[in-house]
């Protein structure tokens, strides 16, 4: 069965910083991989999709990476800005013969950019 | 507005009565999804329709919810008996045929079993 780990859970930095949150799984047999932004009460909102033959890929001052050999992908926030302050989370298809069915989330990190 | 949309937002309701929430998917995403997310945890895949057949549930969390899409548009979630551990947030997806990997999620729907 596949898990998803997101460290840290939390992250407070000041506004500016540069920073990184991980994401770990431990089934490599992947075809892609997605982080995905959550505003507290709300939905979830796709911010970057690494498909498995990717190493990473971008979105203004987003970027992602992925190594399934290892099991781990991370998001990293260039220039924070208060307005980035939400819940990431990654999450991993599952699959079954018929093709791919829901999503497997690790629990997110929740970020909070200081002003 | 052809994003997902969810109704009601917010439901409030007394343990034991019977809940339905609706959702209607992004137009001709043939592949609809429900997933149930508790405070501090990830969303958890409970089940998935791709048109109206309904393709997995195994997942669903107990006899008591139920998913239904009779004409391959919009989708019901049931949850009859309502308990406490099922105060949540319930979530739709939809995705395009052929891009099972992409879903696009609605805003959720709030329960709240007192």
């Amino acid at each position: 069965k596949q898990e998803v780990t997101q460290i840290p859970a939390a992250l407070s930095v000041p506004e500016g910083e540069n920073l990184v949150l991980n994401c770990s799984f431990t089934d490599s047999a992947i075809y892609n991989l997605q982080w995905f932004r959550q505003d507290p009460g709300k939905g979830l909102t796709s911010l970057l999709l690494i498909q498995s033959s990717q190493r990473e890929q971008t979105s203004g001052r987003l970027n992602a990476s992925l190594d399934k050999s290892s099991g781990r992908s991370t998001l990293y926030i260039a220039a924070s800005q208060p307005g980035d302050s939400a819940t990431y989370l990654c999450a991993v298809p599952m699959y079954s013969g018929g093709g791919a069915d829901g999503l497997t989330f690790g629990k997110g990190t929740h970020l909070i950019i200081q002003p | 507005d052809t994003g997902v949309s969810q109704n009601p937002r917010h439901k409030i309701t007394k343990r034991g009565q019977n809940v339905t929430f609706r959702c209607d998917p992004i137009s001709e995403h043939n592949r609809l999804y429900w997933y149930r997310q508790t405070l501090g945890q990830g969303p958890e895949f409970l089940t998935y329709f791709q048109n109206e057949a309904q393709l997995e549930k195994s997942r669903l969390l107990s006899d008591r919810f139920s998913a239904e899409r009779p004409k391959g548009s919009f989708s019901t979630l049931e949850i009859q008996r309502t308990e406490q551990g099922d105060s949540a947030m319930y979530l739709c997806a939809s995705s395009p045929l052929g891009r099972a990997d992409t879903q696009y999620f609605g805003p959720g729907t709030r329960l709240t079993v007192l």
